[in-house]
């Protein structure tokens, strides 16, 4: 199976409200992890991203935090505005031991903004 | 200026065509992928590119065959492609590991759609 999955395919929240986006992973080996944004149509935006040395990183509007105990990673999301509803990735490296990682995704969350 | 282009936009082809797609970047990195990503679904890897040398293949078959001529441009030729091939391709680029921080910056991608 996917080593990064996540809970919850969609998530409809009130303009203005705060966002919580969910994801799992397995492998307890990945050192890094990073959010994309991915808005129809265009290619996936990078938001945040935490090495697994840190359990909390804090952004513009955006909060991402690391549990290695459960092997759980969440990206927060303050006072949503319309232009963040997009599909959301969690991603970790794939730690080939090369030079260069390749990413694993999870399976992507629809955040969709009420007015 | 974390920009990744990809040409073209769009593709059209059918099954006994060549053709080629292009990505290429200016900021310096060393370490460029290709991923594919059918609809409603994550990216996947295809191939991972440290220094112009192919590090990583996903097990992609051979009908499509990638090329790094220098360390901005990479690009993914495509021959005798099947109808379920049709995705959106997305380029991605950068610094590799251990140089510095090695987030990955996608382009916007060519949507491909085989008959």
């Amino acid at each position: 199976g996917e080593s990064v999955g996540l809970h919850l395919p969609t998530l409809s929240v009130q303009e203005g409200d705060n966002s919580i986006i969910n994801c799992a992973y397995s492998n307890s080996a990945s050192d890094y992890f990073i959010w994309y944004k991915q808005e129809s149509g265009k290619g996936p935006q990078f938001i945040i991203d935490i090495r697994s040395n840190m359990d909390k990183r804090q952004g513009q509007r955006v909060t991402v935090l690391l549990n290695k105990t459960v092997k759980h990673l969440s990206l927060q999301i303050a006072a949503t505005q319309p232009g963040d509803s997009a599909v959301y990735f969690c991603a970790e490296n794939r730690d080939s031991g090369g030079g260069a990682d390749g990413l694993t995704f999870g399976k992507g969350t629809h955040l969709i903004i009420q007015p | 200026d974390t920009e990744v282009t990809q040409t073209p936009k769009h593709l059209v082809m059918g099954m006994t065509n060549k053709k080629s797609l292009k990505c290429e970047q200016h900021m310096g990195h060393r370490a460029m992928y290709w991923y594919k990503q059918k609809a409603k679904k994550p990216p996947e890897l295809m191939f991972v590119y440290s220094y112009e040398k192919l590090s990583i293949n996903e097990s992609v078959p051979s009908r499509f065959s990638p090329e790094c001529p220098n360390s901005s441009l990479l690009n993914l030729h495509l021959h005798a492609l099947q109808p379920e091939d049709s995705a959106l391709y997305l380029c991605a680029s950068s610094l590799p590991k251990g140089v510095s921080t090695d987030t990955q910056y996608f382009g916007p991608g060519t949507r491909l759609t085989v008959l």
